[in-house]
């Protein structure tokens, strides 16, 4: 069954702690995203990597680090650097051609700070 | 500033009638566009999308319609059923790999 896998589906850190967010597809896709979901906010870029081993900036990635080391894998570090941490956090994958885009998510991971 | 535009935060329907959300773009690059279905604490599902050389596309009660010289795409939802009461969101892509540009969302209601 193909498709993206997010764990822990809950976490929760301590203030100045780093903590990793996993995220794994078998889609065979070459672009891998993470978003950010704050109420009212929608979904909000962290980091974005089009291809094995590069990775870009979205708009709120300060706090965040990424690394892709494999197509399957995009984990997400939450630094401590990230001072509200606290929010709900998308991972996708993303596949164009000429004609038509797909783009899947998996099912979130809710992190709070305590 | 915002690429990608839902301006109505939520949308209450009844149930067996259409429920029509709207979003509208400023970029004229956009060239792929696409809906998803979110309940609370889960993912964003994919609903339906169009490509920008076509005006419409059908699936099942799920019909997206796309006015390019507008910059205006709408999902209409017929019939309306309680179990589509979540938050849609309307989505943009460039072609190659950029990563999709979202809406903030519309919330839709449907009573029975």
């Amino acid at each position: 069954d193909g498709g993206i896998t997010q764990s822990p589906k809950y976490l929760f850190r301590k203030e100045g702690q780093n903590v990793t967010l996993s995220c794994e597809q078998n889609l065979n896709h070459d672009a891998m995203y993470w978003y950010r979901q704050d109420p009212g906010q929608g979904l909000r870029l962290i980091y974005y990597s089009q291809i094995v081993n590069d990775f870009q900036k979205g708009d709120i990635a300060e706090g965040y680090s990424v690394s892709r080391e494999k197509k399957e894998s995009f984990p997400l570090t939450v630094t401590s650097a990230q001072k509200n941490p606290t929010a709900f956090y998308l991972c996708a994958s993303h596949a164009r051609t000429a004609l038509k885009a797909e783009a899947f998510f998996g099912q979130g991971t809710r992190l709070t700070v305590v | 500033d915002q690429q990608v535009k839902q301006n109505s935060p939520s949308l209450s329907v009844q149930e067996g009638r259409i429920s029509i959300l709207n979003c509208d773009y400023t970029n004229s690059m956009f060239d792929y566009f696409l809906w998803y279905k979110k309940y609370p604490a889960e993912g964003p599902t994919f609903l339906i999308s169009i490509s920008s050389i076509k005006d419409k596309n059908e699936d099942g009660r799920f019909t997206v319609f796309l006015n390019k010289s507008a910059k205006h795409l709408s999902l209409h939802i017929v019939p309306s059923q309680p179990g589509d009461s979540a938050v849609y969101f309307c989505a943009a892509s460039y072609s190659g790999n950029t990563p999709l540009v979202f809406g903030k969302g519309t919330r839709l209601s449907v009573i029975a």
